[in-house]
């Protein structure tokens, strides 16, 4: 499994806010490493979303937000479209491994 | 525009060889550091490889270690990841894509991916 935690899926109305959790521990999120959010619609490549737990890249649209706590971080999405329908991931990096470490994924489904 | 553009993706036995390379243009390369992410069919993202902008740091990830070797050409905005004793586990999109640090950084581009087929 992944060394961060994400819920395999989510859904929610148009118009509405969703939110995905991302759970690591004290060698990467806990230890203070930033959490970056990508997004990947159906076919294509991920593209950076959020970066440093809350920045967004000129670009991506002020409906998506992030922060992050401790071991935790968190990816809101409000006035949910049809467009969100993609996956989504967070990634950090962790000092054990000494690598870059990735969610398992979200799957975010707009109904 | 930045572009990284994948290639050398294709069908391969297992236990074979196959050299991907990852073509940066649109932005001057020298300063970024590449990563490789693959994904296998269905699956989430797993990071493959790092190599640091003067290609002196590379670092892989366990399950590639002594299989895989990341190498550039900044002459020819190039990187290449060079994969042998490839496993039908390997079998994978395979994605480049940049960072301006060697790790913890976010990848701000990425190119479309080269598919890895493993398969006899």
């Amino acid at each position: 499994q992944s060394v961060l935690t994400q819920p395999p899926s989510v859904s929610g109305a148009p118009g509405q806010r969703v939110t995905i959790s991302c759970t690591g521990t004290g060698s990467n999120t806990g230890a203070g490493y930033d959490v970056h959010w990508y997004q990947q619609l159906p076919g294509t490549a991920p593209k950076l979303l959020i970066f440093n737990n809350n920045n967004r890249p000129s670009g991506v649209p002020d409906r998506f937000s992030g922060s992050k706590s401790g071991t935790s971080a968190s990816l809101a999405i409000t006035g949910l479209q049809s467009e969100d329908d993609a996956d989504y991931y967070c990634q950090s990096y962790d000092s054990s491994l000494g690598d870059t470490v990735f969610g398992g994924g979200t799957k975010l489904t707009v109904l | 525009q930045v572009q990284l553009v994948e290639s050398g993706g294709g069908v391969v036995q297992p236990g074979g060889s196959l050299r991907l390379s990852c073509v940066g243009s649109g932005f001057t390369f020298t300063p970024y550091h590449i990563h490789w992410v693959r994904q296998a069919p269905g699956k989430g993202l797993e990071w493959v490889a790092v190599i640091s902008s003067d290609g002196r740091n590379k670092d892989y990830g366990d399950s590639v270690k002594g299989r895989f070797s990341v190498s550039r050409d900044n002459s020819k905005n190039t990187v290449f990841l060079e994969m042998n004793s490839l496993r039908r586990e390997d079998t994978a999109m395979f994605y480049c894509a940049r960072s301006w640090g060697y790790s913890a950084y976010p990848f701000d581009y990425w190119g479309q991916g080269t598919l890895v087929t493993v398969s006899s």
